[in-house]
């Protein structure tokens, strides 16, 4: 198995809502990231979690809280997101970064309605 | 600081024309580069990389890159261009840091949309 999964593909919902985005490889990649990209922009670190910690918190808002059950999995829970939190997160993992790259998810495509 | 630049937000070719994407980037340190593409409402797949040794890669559907230190670039080429490779096309640079292991941040320029005339 060589990918990267992400449930659901889309979602909305309402800014009063609780959702979670799941992400899942079985690659034995030990470091799982969080990245946001808004429309026609590049994507942006969110979360960077390493041996199953939390090791870069790139200034997200509290809005956007993720955890890291175990080695496979990657959750980024939500609750009280804006409308401008609309965008595609992207869930990455990888082993060795420099020698591998990053392997990404398809996305899940957020509107906040 | 770090950073990169794709100078052409959009490019235009014809079918079976060569191509070139620029990147130039910006790091202290050896840089560790990657270009991946990205079709829409989709994630990004990898196409090469580079983190040492030869300075011309070969990646997957064709591409490569060379890597010029002197001119601080790593420009994506294809020979022939193929019309499903219409895309947006993502010069990356990682930035390392004591994260835990080899990990870091995979800095992305702003992105190069290619389209493919038939």
């Amino acid at each position: 198995d060589t990918e990267v999964t992400q449930t659901p593909k889309h979602l909305v919902m309402g800014m009063t809502n609780k959702k979670s985005l799941k992400c899942e490889q079985h690659m034995g990649h030990r470091a799982m990231y969080w990245y946001k990209q808004k429309a026609k922009k590049p994507p942006e670190l969110m979360f960077v979690y390493s041996y199953e910690k939390l090791s870069i918190n790139e200034s997200v808002p509290s809005r956007f809280s993720p955890e890291c059950p175990n080695s496979s999995l990657l959750n980024l829970h939500l609750h009280a997101l804006q409308p401008e939190d609309s965008a595609l997160y992207l869930c990455a993992s990888s082993q060795e970064a420099k020698t591998y790259g990053y392997t990404f998810g398809s996305g899940t495509r957020l509107t906040v309605v | 600081a770090q950073s990169v630049t794709q100078p052409d937000i959009h490019i235009t070719v014809s079918e079976g024309a060569s191509l070139e994407l620029r990147c130039n980037y910006s790091y202290g340190a050896t840089p560790y580069l990657f270009w991946y593409v990205q079709s829409p409402g989709q994630g990004l797949q990898l196409l090469l990389k580079y983190f040492s040794g030869d300075t011309l890669v070969q990646g997957i559907k064709g591409f490569e890159a060379e890597f010029k230190r002197s001119q601080s670039s790593f420009n994506l080429r294809k020979p022939s261009v193929h019309w499903s490779d219409a895309a947006e096309y993502f010069c990356a640079v990682l930035i390392r840091g004591n994260y835990g292991g080899s990990q870091g941040n995979l800095i992305f320029g702003k992105g190069t949309k290619l389209s493919v005339k038939p």
